[in-house]
């Protein structure tokens, strides 16, 4: 199992330019997150998934748009970038609520000039 | 909403010392507990959680948390700690999202460094 992977890596973006991370799980979660890591900040939610073809909003989700098409997959949309949005994206999977554990990917890492 | 205070943002200690990281969360109601640890470039590992079981929670690399619900904290410990120990820890509560998912709230992060 691959677990969480998530695409790309790193991203260097200007400002307005727009694009799509990608996150994806093999485990069969229900659940998915979508959180960024500022420093100082702990990570935030900016917005979550409970299965396919649902989204929702989040603790911080301005400036940011999300798909759930297939079980697998969700994606985090940036459809105007801002420097504000420079941050490290991590996106999680979860079987259900009560408790259960989130697994993590290794996060991207965007900038945005 | 939840919230989550980590007290000191970073902390050094000796190989072999004991370590405490602090965590108090809030919650109106018994919470889920969680203590992530992300180790550098990499994402966040669940070390252990506390889910209304036992008090004392044993987690993984030697790690355990005790949840104190009159003192609303969920501290966490090792008696000995080595260099590999070194990375960034966060505690985290669980927070019931109007759309019916647990998000995690998280704290801020303790830096914890172990020095040869």
């Amino acid at each position: 199992n691959a677990g969480v992977t998530q695409t790309p890596k790193f991203r260097v973006l200007k400002t307005g330019q727009s694009m799509t991370l990608l996150c994806a799980q093999d485990m069969n979660h229900e659940y998915m997150y979508w959180y960024r890591q500022d420093p100082g900040m702990g990570l935030r939610l900016i917005h979550y998934s409970v299965g396919e073809g649902t989204t929702a909003k989040g603790e911080v989700p301005d400036g940011y748009n999300v798909s759930r098409l297939k079980k697998q997959n969700f994606l985090l949309g940036l459809e105007s970038a801002a420097p504000s949005q420079t941050s490290v994206y991590f996106c999680a999977s979860t079987l259900g609520t009560g408790g259960r554990e989130q697994y993590f990917g290794p996060g991207t890492r965007l900038t945005v000039t | 909403a939840q919230s989550v205070t980590q007290l000191g943002s970073h902390v050094s200690v000796s190989e072999g010392a004991l370590v405490l990281l602090r965590c108090n969360y809030s919650s109106s109601v018994p919470p889920y507990l969680f203590w992530y640890v992300q180790y550098p470039n990499q994402g966040l590992q669940l070390l252990l959680k506390y889910t209304s079981a036992a008090t004392l929670v044993k987690g993984i690399n030697g790690f355990e948390a005790e949840f104190n619900k009159s003192q609303t904290s969920f501290h966490l410990r090792k008696p000995s700690v080595h260099i590999s120990d070194t990375a960034e820890y966060f505690c985290a509560v669980s927070d019931l999202q109007d759309g019916g998912a647990d998000g995690l709230t998280f704290g801020k992060g303790t830096h914890l460094i172990i020095q040869p």
